[in-house]
């Protein structure tokens, strides 16, 4: 059974504290790793997919790192701020994913 | 800026119905997806759909699913005979194959489905 773990399950910062995230899912037939962020009573957004070892990407103060090789992908948020309060996704697998429980990030001002 | 719908925002139905749920996935897009969540429990993947066909699908997409495009812009998913358990937000998602990004899903809303 594939499964995919996210770690911490909830995370509480000050505002302008970085933080990071880790997503572990399986290293053998990997076609693609989503970071999704979603906020209560929206629909999830696409924050990356990534396909290739090593890939890493970025938007804004978020940015990614994709390891395939040993199944982990960890997001980073540098300088957090309020409206970064949200859950944070990752999804493993191309067009079947499989989501993780999600990061609660909660950013206090 | 181009987005998936979903219609309704919240569908109550008796135990035993039978529902449809529908989506207009972002124009373009050729590649389909369901999803649900229970409440508490993490997004589960039901289907995706391509060309016509389902292209992959879960454990959890038994008979009692179906889905369709009945026309170029409607994705519709149908649960028969509801039972309690059904209860959860369901998702419709849309991806194109032609983009940079192939597997890039885009999200709607979400149906509420509330099984009595």
């Amino acid at each position: 059974i594939l499964n995919v773990e996210q770690s911490p399950q909830s995370l509480h910062v000050q505002e302008g504290d970085s933080t990071n995230f880790t997503c572990s899912f399986p290293s053998s037939n990997f076609y693609a790793l989503h970071w999704y962020r979603w906020e209560t009573a929206k629909s999830p957004e696409a924050l990356f997919v990534m396909t290739l070892n090593g890939d890493e990407k970025k938007k804004g103060r978020i940015s990614a790192t994709l390891n395939t090789k040993e199944g982990y992908s960890y997001l980073y948020i540098k300088g957090s701020q309020p409206e970064d309060s949200a859950t944070y996704l990752c999804a493993f697998g191309g067009f079947k994913t499989i989501f993780g429980a999600g990061t609660r990030l909660f950013v206090k001002a | 800026e181009p987005e998936v719908t979903q219609t309704p925002s919240h569908q109550v139905t008796q135990m035993g119905q039978e529902v449809i749920l529908r989506c207009v996935p972002i124009s373009n897009h050729l590649y389909f997806y369901w999803y649900r969540q229970i409440l508490g429990q993490k997004v589960e993947f039901l289907v995706s759909f391509y060309n016509n066909e389902i292209s992959e699908k879960s454990e959890i997409f038994d008979d009692q699913f179906s889905v369709e495009r009945p026309d170029g812009s409607n994705f519709t998913l149908k649960i028969r005979s509801t039972k309690l358990e059904d209860s959860a937000m369901y998702f419709c998602a849309s991806s194109d194959p032609l983009a940079g990004t192939t597997y890039e899903q885009y999200f709607g809303p979400g149906t509420r489905l509330t099984v009595t």
